[in-house]
């Protein structure tokens, strides 16, 4: 299967807990993004990269969380200190750079903060 | 903000029907997507649409990317049970903001009577 892959798929943690978690986009893709989904609305940008260049950060984009992309292959997304309210499913995205916005997503990971 | 305005939010279709949904914004987007989202996965691809006024199928799928670049339509034709999902409208700004970020719809529910 060549598509974006995510790990893991479903994480529980503690309200407190560091969490990660891992985006392998399609291998050709040089731009890499991260979208926050909750129950009942459609996906939220949180940032993405270009390469291992990190281009675009939303506001949702907290302190606790932080992308990297270090060699321009896979990324990873860590959220600290974890709140109730970071529960939803991340979904990771990949496109080519020079395209009009087809964007492929991943599976997502499903974090529940208890 | 950007915001897509996706209509209807809901729909109850007997198999066989065809099927239209909308998506409004009060910006230009330069690029529309459509997506299909199905329990615990990430969106899929349906339709990509690059210019205005451009009309593309896939399968039994056809959108269109609307005149003034502010909305796009999707119709499903002969519909069957595996239709049945959450579809996503995205629009894209591109050109020369170098944004990655795509802005989803609220989504639209189809389900489909056997």
């Amino acid at each position: 299967d060549t598509g974006v892959s995510q790990d893991p798929r479903h994480k529980i943690t503690k309200r407190g807990q560091n969490v990660t978690f891992r985006c392998d986009p399609i291998s050709e893709h040089n731009r890499l993004y991260w979208y926050r989904q909750t129950l009942g609305q459609g996906p939220e940008f949180l940032t993405y990269f270009q390469n291992e260049a990190q281009l675009e950060k939303s506001r949702l984009l907290s302190d606790r969380f932080s992308a990297e992309r270090p060699k321009g292959s896979f990324s990873t997304l860590e959220i600290q200190r974890t709140e109730q309210g970071d529960s939803a499913m991340y979904l990771c995205a990949s496109s080519l750079v020079i395209g009009t916005g087809g964007q492929f997503f991943g599976p997502g990971t499903r974090l529940t903060v208890l | 903000g950007q915001q897509l305005n996706q209509s209807p939010q809901s729909m109850f279709i007997q198999e066989g029907e065809d099927v239209s949904m909308n998506c409004t914004s009060s910006s230009i987007f330069n690029t529309w997507l459509w997506y299909k989202q199905e329990p615990g996965e990430g969106p899929v691809l349906l339709i990509a649409l690059y210019k205005a006024g451009e009309l593309t199928s896939n399968g039994r799928l056809t959108a269109q990317f609307g005149i003034t670049r502010k909305d796009s339509f999707l119709n499903i034709s002969a519909s069957i049970p595996s239709d049945v999902g959450i579809y996503f409208c995205a629009g894209h700004v591109g050109g020369s903001s170098n944004t990655g970020k795509l802005i989803f719809g609220q989504g639209t529910t189809l389900q489909v009577k056997p």
